[in-house]
């Protein structure tokens, strides 16, 4: 039972360029969700799903995109990188009956 | 509104007793969390308290909640150098898209 996993773990890209985060959890979740860190500004929301083939924006959602095309699966996409989407990208997931989040352990992005 | 504040920084001794705290403003919250995250690491769920409690203990964890204040503190009884981390709290609020709104996060330091 791995939880939630990440991929990849760091990247670094070039302004323009494009990339795909996968998330996966194996806990049969329903909701899934994308938050960035940056210092000083805790966690916050980029996009979320409440189940497959659902998905809606969250705080932060420009300049990103979603999608849950399989229930354990959760990918977020930026089609033009900017500098200000340099952060930390943790993933999550949540069941049904309860309320707490497991996390994954987070992507390292940079770009340039 | 959401809005979820802790100090930055909380400096102890081993063994000493640790309290980080927490104020929140939505009066509405439902949930209450308090999440650990490690240098490189995703955030760990330590607890979590239900709106209609004043208190919960597990272990060397104690959470009090006042209500009427929107203050929350996590107590950390003989802290030990494996405690140091950024602890992080997060509401839950209403019955709406799941999500937490989490503050900032307290650096915890504990020294030898």
């Amino acid at each position: 039972n791995a939880g939630v996993t990440q991929t990849p773990k760091f990247r670094v890209l070039k302004t323009g360029q494009s990339m795909t985060l996968l998330c996966a959890q194996d806990m049969n979740h329903e909701y899934m969700y994308w938050y960035r860190q940056d210092p000083g500004m805790g966690l916050r929301l980029i996009h979320y799903s409440v189940g497959e083939g659902t998905t809606a924006k969250g705080e932060v959602p420009d300049g990103y995109n979603v999608s849950r095309l399989k229930k354990q699966n959760f990918l977020l996409g930026l089609e033009s990188a900017a500098p200000s989407q340099t952060s930390v990208y943790f993933c999550a997931s949540s069941g049904p009956a309860t309320y707490e989040q497991y996390f994954g352990p987070g992507t390292r992005l940079t770009v340039t | 509104g959401e809005d979820v504040e802790q100090s930055l920084f909380l400096s102890v001794r081993e063994g000493d007793s640790s309290v980080i705290n927490c104020t929140y403003t939505d009066s509405s919250s439902t949930y209450l969390y308090w999440y650990k995250q490690e240098p490189g690491a995703g955030l760990q769920l330590l607890t979590y308290i239900f709106s209609n409690m004043d208190m919960k203990q597990d272990q060397r964890l104690t959470v009090l909640l006042n209500k009427k204040d929107k203050h929350l503190s996590l107590r950390i009884a003989d802290t030990q150098t494996g405690d140091s981390a950024i602890y992080f709290c997060a509401e839950k609020v209403g019955t709406g898209r799941r999500a937490l709104t989490f503050g900032s996060g307290t650096r915890l330091q504990v020294q030898p």
